[in-house]
Formats: structure tokens, C-alpha cells, sequence
């Protein structure tokens, strides 16, 4: 199964908001809503940030959206803080019932 | 609070076998009906792989790449998670993560810290 694909990078200024797309095909990330949304800082754990393509679990912020249009997904983030600047990674269920993950995203809080 | 800790040896040598454990506390493995658990593993600055997970019925689900090397069980009378993985190479080396999804399927809600195995001689 081939990686979903993620920019190596984005980045945004301290209150405005960015956008990191995932895109896979009909097989993994259109084909299903099961696509969730992780935050990594250095030397730490994932945390999941957005699952079910929409949906935030308890105590993640709701400047945190998701969205998904075809085989390419989105997590938002708005007004954004010095704290955000992490990697993020989305992944997705697949039609062979496996899972898939991106190649993940740096993002810089200039 | 459910948790999560992983286990094993840090060092393994090319062509062995790697046999890692996650210890689960703060709840049940059995009692888990309806999840899935699982491995994930990030070799040194790169991204996230998925290894494979089980259901709380013993099914099990492995990635395409490594599903000839790799096996996936739980020991409920113990409450761990294990993953075995044969004729490691240099390309193994990574952290390797436990855990346990949250909400539906793929949305892996608990982890555990993550233990970093080296293969080399």
C-alpha cells in the first residue's frame, strides 16, 4: 500500500490559519470516512487530533477542524500558536482493511 | 486512564527475530470489546508506518509489506500486547508504538511512550 500524501511543509504566522491536505485514493482516504488526524512534537507521541474525517476528541481545541472532499482530506488550523508547531500526520482505513499513514507534515509557527 | 508501555530489547542483531510487549494498565485487554490494538513504528526522523493491529476477537490485520515477517497477539491472563517481528534488518530500525484505538477504526487514541529498537551487529 502506497503512503497518502502529505506536503513536507507549511507554515503560518501567529493567529492566521493554515490548511494541510492528505490525498489517497478511492481505495483508502475516498472510500471511507476513517480518516484521522495526529500531532507529533519531538520525542513525543502521536495524539490524536481529528478522527471520522470531522470529528475532535475531548480536549483537543476547536481551532482543530477536519474536512474531506473526494480522495483528498484537510485539517485546518486556525488562529494559530507557537504550541501548534509540530508534524502532523493523517491516516486512513483501506479497502484491504489495513491502515495507512502520510508522510507527514512539518509545521512552522513563524 | 488507560496506559500503555512497551518493552524489549533495545539492540537486536541482523537477521534475528524482534519480540516487543505492551503492558497495558488501567483497564482490561479483555474487556476492551469492539477495539482494536495495535503496532505502529517511525524509524529516525521519518514518519509514522503502521505494522498491524488485532481485533478484541483475536482477528488480525497486517501491513502488505511486512506481513510475512510480522505476528500480532494478545495475552489477556497477562493484559499484553505483543509484536514479533523475523529476520530484522538495518530498515527495521525505529520506535515502535503500542496502541489502542479510540473512537472508530484507525483512530488510535492511546500510545504508549514508544521504545526505540536498534538492529545492528
Amino acid at each position: 500500500q502506497s503512503a497518502l500524501t502529505q506536503p513536507a511543509s507549511v507554515s503560518g504566522s501567529p493567529g492566521q490559519s493554515i490548511t494541510i491536505s492528505c490525498t489517497g485514493t478511492s481505495s483508502d482516504v475516498g472510500g471511507y470516512y476513517y480518516v484521522s488526524w495526529y500531532q507529533q512534537h519531538p520525542g513525543k507521541a502521536p495524539r490524536l487530533m481529528i478522527y471520522d474525517v470531522t470529528n475532535r476528541p475531548s480536549g483537543v481545541s476547536n481551532r482543530f477542524s477536519g474536512s474531506k472532499s473526494g480522495n483528498t482530506a484537510s485539517l485546518t488550523i486556525s488562529g494559530l500558536q507557537a504550541e501548534d508547531e509540530a508534524d502532523y500526520y493523517c491516516s486512513s482505513y483501506t479497502s484491504s482493511s489495513t491502515v495507512v499513514f502520510g508522510g507527514g507534515t512539518k509545521l512552522t509557527v513563524l | 486512564q488507560l496506559q500503555l508501555q512497551e518493552s524489549g530489547p533495545g539492540l537486536v542483531k541482523p537477521s534475528e527475530t524482534l519480540s516487543l510487549t505492551c503492558t497495558v494498565s488501567g483497564g482490561s485487554i479483555s474487556s476492551s470489546s469492539g477495539y482494536y490494538w495495535g503496532w505502529i513504528r517511525q524509524p529516525p526522523g521519518k514518519g509514522l508506518e503502521w505494522i498491524g493491529s488485532i481485533y478484541y476477537s483475536g482477528s488480525t490485520y497486517y501491513n502488505p509489506s511486512l506481513k510475512s515477517r510480522v505476528t500480532i497477539s494478545v495475552d489477556t491472563s497477562k493484559n499484553q500486547l505483543s509484536l514479533k517481528l523475523t529476520s530484522e534488518t538495518a530498515a527495521d530500525t525505529a520506535v515502535y508504538y503500542c496502541a489502542r484505538q479510540g473512537y472508530s477504526i484507525g483512530s488510535w487514541y492511546y500510545w504508549g511512550q514508544g521504545t526505540l529498537v536498534t538492529v545492528s551487529s
